[in-house]
């Protein structure tokens, strides 16, 4: 069974880098894309970008100049960068199995708040 | 961008009540159209790909349907770990969006 799992800060200050990782156990991460997708609180789902294991990336546009994520596949982990972050970056962070595809596999979830 | 519209916004049902939701997408997909169940604290569940397939091990109470613009997604007889946010998500192009949700709550 496949399982994933987000960590990092849970506080970030406004104009601060967001860093968080996602780790892969119970299969690899070789042969799959694989999404961040946020939540803000009471609010719906969006979609940040996703990324195939050979690196290759696809980004919100809307977030796509502060956004990178990036793939480690000795560690079976991805990560996600997000630059200059306000109070309206502050959500659920969530990474998932899949990319242009359906989203089969969902980390938990990690809520990220931007305050000073 | 595509634009997933759901309805309604929330609807209130009991058990064993067939229940029906609608997504709309403001231009056509084809059938990349995804369900997921959401509960409160919990990442979302995949239900539906493809519009139509059921997700391994989801109940056949569950099923979905369209292609184009107009989708739904029917549970046919409600039950109470059903009780849930749905939300329709369209993979067809980037960026990919998702509809605002659909809440069930218990009458």
């Amino acid at each position: 069974q496949v399982q994933l799992q987000e960590s990092g800060p849970g506080l970030v200050k406004p104009s601060e880098t967001l860093s968080l990782t996602c780790s892969v156990s119970g299969g690899s991460i070789s042969g799959h894309y694989w999404s961040w997708i946020r939540q803000p609180p009471g609010k719906g789902l969006d979609w940040i970008g996703y990324i195939f294991h050979s690196g290759s990336t696809n980004y919100n546009p809307s977030l796509k100049s502060r956004v990178t994520i990036s793939v480690d596949t000795s560690k079976n982990q991805l990560s996600l960068k997000l630059s200059s972050v306000t109070a309206a970056d502050s959500a659920v962070y969530f990474c998932a199995r899949g990319g242009f595809s359906a989203l089969d596999y969902w980390g938990q979830g990690t809520l990220v708040t931007v305050s000073s | 961008d595509i634009q997933m519209t759901q309805s309604p916004s929330s609807l209130s049902a009991s058990v064993g009540d067939r229940v029906t939701i609608i997504c709309r997408a403001s231009q056509s997909i084809g059938d990349y159209l995804n369900w997921y169940q959401q509960k409160p604290g919990e990442a979302p569940k995949l239900l539906i790909f493809g519009a139509s397939n059921l997700q391994s091990g989801v109940p056949p109470r569950f099923s979905g349907s369209g292609s184009g613009t107009d989708f739904t997604l029917t549970i046919s007889s409600l039950q109470p770990e059903d009780f849930a946010t749905y939300c329709c998500q369209q993979t067809y192009s980037t960026p990919l969006t998702f509809g605002g949700g659909t809440k069930v709550e218990m009458k």
